[in-house]
């Protein structure tokens, strides 16, 4: 079974932009999870989505947003790029559908460089 | 809130040296708890996991015991290997959710 998948695996914008990142899961998984990682705030919780609704949400601003499609697909977008933006965006999928915590699986995550 | 706190690394051992690397965590629940491996270049994987109190979670011949008392989930491995070598990183999920809180990470080499 093919694992997560996260596309693009590197992208570099600029400040101001905005930018769109995707995510795969494993066939069969509808729970859908992003994380961001900083050398300095470490990995942080963005949001998960199930079945289309946005489940959960962490403590970032509105810039931050994501999706899901109908086939479980995610994306997630961040507006008006800011440099601390910098980070390794990871997706992660499960088979869970509420009341218990199932195994994440993670993807390679995506490198974003601000310039 | 929920709070994960990891021993500082890096962390350099000698390969077959004793491994420790601590966590404690601050939770209003009853979280689950998890040990991840990341390797070089690639996302995370999750090493063990324990769901209650005084459970033992254990794989590739690594282990930690969810301990309520002294809210920790030490990880530990009796004998390490270069292979090893990778950043650990220590998480809990509260009441069966799916988003994990997770320590700073403890970055291990081992050296042959």
């Amino acid at each position: 079974k093919a694992g997560v998948t996260q596309t693009p695996r590197y992208l570099i914008k600029t400040r101001g932009q905005q930018v769109t990142l995707s995510c795969s899961p494993i066939s069969g998984h509808r729970s859908v999870s992003w994380y961001q990682q900083t050398p300095g705030q470490g990995l942080q919780f963005l949001f998960e989505y199930f079945s289309e609704t946005q489940r959960n949400k962490g403590n970032f601003p509105g810039r931050f947003s994501g999706r899901q499609f109908s086939n479980s697909r995610s994306e997630m977008n961040v507006s008006t790029l800011e440099l601390g933006d910098s980070a390794l965006y990871l997706c992660a999928s499960s088979l869970s559908t509420g009341g218990l915590h199932y195994e994440q699986y993670f993807g390679p995550g995506t490198r974003l460089t601000v310039t | 809130g929920d709070s994960v706190t990891q021993m500082e690394g890096p962390v350099t051992l000698s390969e077959e040296a004793f491994l420790t690397i601590n966590c404690t965590y601050t939770a209003t629940g009853y979280p689950s708890l998890f040990w991840y491996v990341q390797y070089p270049g690639e996302g995370l994987q999750l090493l063990l996991k324990a769901t209650k109190a005084d459970d033992k979670g254990s794989n590739k011949g690594f282990e930690a015991t969810y301990r309520k008392e002294t809210t920790s989930f030490h990880l530990e491995k009796g004998s390490v290997q270069v292979s090893d070598s990778a950043v650990y990183f220590c998480a809990l999920s509260d009441q069966g959710a799916q988003k994990l809180v997770f320590g700073q990470g403890t970055r291990l080499t081992i050296n042959p």
